[in-house]
């Protein structure tokens, strides 16, 4: 079955410009997460969704922004783009959630989403 | 909150050398754990998990990891590594009693196999 679904794959943007990202979960997946990674924080969750609801969210300014549809599909927005958000944006879909479901909760990751800040 | 530590930041081993790298992380409850690996220009796949149970997991390609809890570690292991073992590999901890499923990830590990 096709996995996590990312697009685009390569973006570029100048600073103050704003982006959205989107991501395609795995078919039967309920859970979307979103994840950036940057070589030097490396990898920091940004939010989790799971049946339209945000379920988790990180430490990111408000500027990051999520959402997720009724087909499980997720969007992820950035705005005011600054240098610093450069950084490759990992979606990640699970059946379900929740820490003590065993099983049931283990990410499958896309490809990512590399964004580019000029 | 939960923090993941990864001491060993560069590994560099020779083929058929034995691997060991270290992951501890910082959570007084009960967690769920993960080892992800990423190849270079691929993307993120889980290696293997422990969620309960016997401590030694086996994962995929040999690997397998112990947990132990009085040590708050989860450290992954190979006995003899191949060239094509070359990767970043990432410890990640999901708490129990988090109502999602948000890992908190090491800071990686890359490891270099020479052939």
């Amino acid at each position: 079955k096709a996995g996590v679904t990312q697009t685009p794959r390569y973006l570029i943007k100048t600073r103050g410009q704003q982006v959205t990202l989107s991501c395609s979960p795995i078919s039967g997946h309920r859970s979307v997460s979103w994840y950036q990674q940057t070589p030097g924080q490396g990898l920091q969750f940004l939010f989790e969704y799971f049946s339209e609801t945000q379920r988790n969210k990180g430490n990111f300014p408000g500027r990051f922004s999520g959402r997720q549809f009724s087909n499980s599909r997720s969007e992820m927005n950035v705005s005011t783009l600054e240098l610093g958000d450069s950084a490759l944006y990992l979606c990640a879909s699970s059946y379900g959630t929740g820490g003590s479901l065993s099983g049931a909760n283990v990410l499958t990751f896309g490809a990512g989403s590399r964004l580019t800040v000029l | 909150a939960q923090s993941v530590s990864q001491h060993n930041h560069h590994v560099i081993l020779s083929e058929a050398a034995s691997l060991e790298l270290g992951c501890n992380y910082s959570y007084g409850g009960t967690v769920n754990l993960f080892w992800y690996v990423q190849y270079p220009g691929q993307h993120l796949q889980l290696l293997l998990k422990y969620f309960s149970g016997d401590p030694l997991v086996k994962g995929i390609k040999g690997f397998e990891a112990e947990f132990i809890k009085s040590k708050f570690s989860f450290n992954l292991r190979k006995p003899s590594v191949q060239w094509s073992d070359t990767a970043e590999y990432f410890c990640a901890v999901n708490a129990k009693d988090n109502a999602g499923n948000m890992l908190t990830f090491g800071g990686g590990t890359r490891l270099m196999v020479k052939p």
